[in-house]
């Protein structure tokens, strides 16, 4: 969806290194949310945010930290990227809990 | 414990052919459910929405059911086409708390000419 967007698409790096995910929405929307997905395993939730003050750690947020710099926009960031950290991230927003707009994702490796 | 459960894993049927999805859950209390097609390397996109009071909802070649009873859902595609191909989703809402959305693994459809 062309409202959530996220930065970069594709990414690779080596074990160690800090790695920043962005996203940006334009749909005027106050919740936000970081998701992660691996084959077999679907969406899981690492971070979530309700609105600019409002941070909420999800089901795996261990390694992860986020940044909720306005309304519009709310960064993942790895501190220190590990193999097992490879996935495919998803940014998704929603103005209430029925209906969430995904970004295309970003495919991160670590090597 | 709150779960969401899809079968099948994997389906592969034939362009023109009729496919039935499921979704079974334990999310309670229960707030809405969800369907959303994920294309390949594409963010998912919503289907249909149901709450508990709704039993069935259309969209296009897309009809969902909700059994809140028996907690099911099913997600009927009529007469696929090859853009059908995708992940279909599952998503459960939970009335409370904040951290409220239960996610199925997803169901991979492949339709082939």
């Amino acid at each position: 969806d062309a409202d959530v967007t996220q930065t970069p698409r594709n990414r690779i790096t080596k074990t160690g290194k800090r790695i920043m995910l962005e996203c940006s929405q334009t749909k005027g929307h106050d919740r936000m949310y970081w998701y992660r997905q691996d084959p077999g395993l679907g969406l899981r939730l690492i971070y979530y945010s309700f609105d600019v003050k409002d941070i909420n750690k999800g089901e795996i947020s261990d390694g992860y930290s986020v940044s909720r710099q306005a309304q519009a926009k709310f960064s993942l960031s790895l501190e220190s990227a590990i193999p097992n950290q490879t996935a495919l991230y998803f940014c998704a927003t929603s103005d209430s809990d029925r209906e969430q707009f995904f970004g295309p994702g970003t495919r991160l490796t670590v090597l | 414990k709150n779960q969401v459960e899809q079968s099948p894993q994997s389906l592969i049927i034939l362009e023109g052919k009729n496919c039935t999805l499921q979704c079974n859950y334990t999310v309670s209390p229960f707030s809405n459910l969800r369907w959303y097609k994920q294309d390949t390397g594409r963010g998912p996109v919503s289907l249909t929405i149901m709450t508990f009071s709704e039993n069935t909802k259309s969209n296009g070649r897309y009809t969902a059911t909700l059994d809140a009873d028996t907690k099911q859902s099913s997600l009927h595609i009529t007469a696929s086409q090859l853009s059908d191909s995708a992940s279909y989703i599952c998503v459960v809402s939970r009335q409370t708390g904040a951290n409220n959305l239960f996610f199925g693994t997803g169901t991979r459809l492949t339709v082939i000419p």
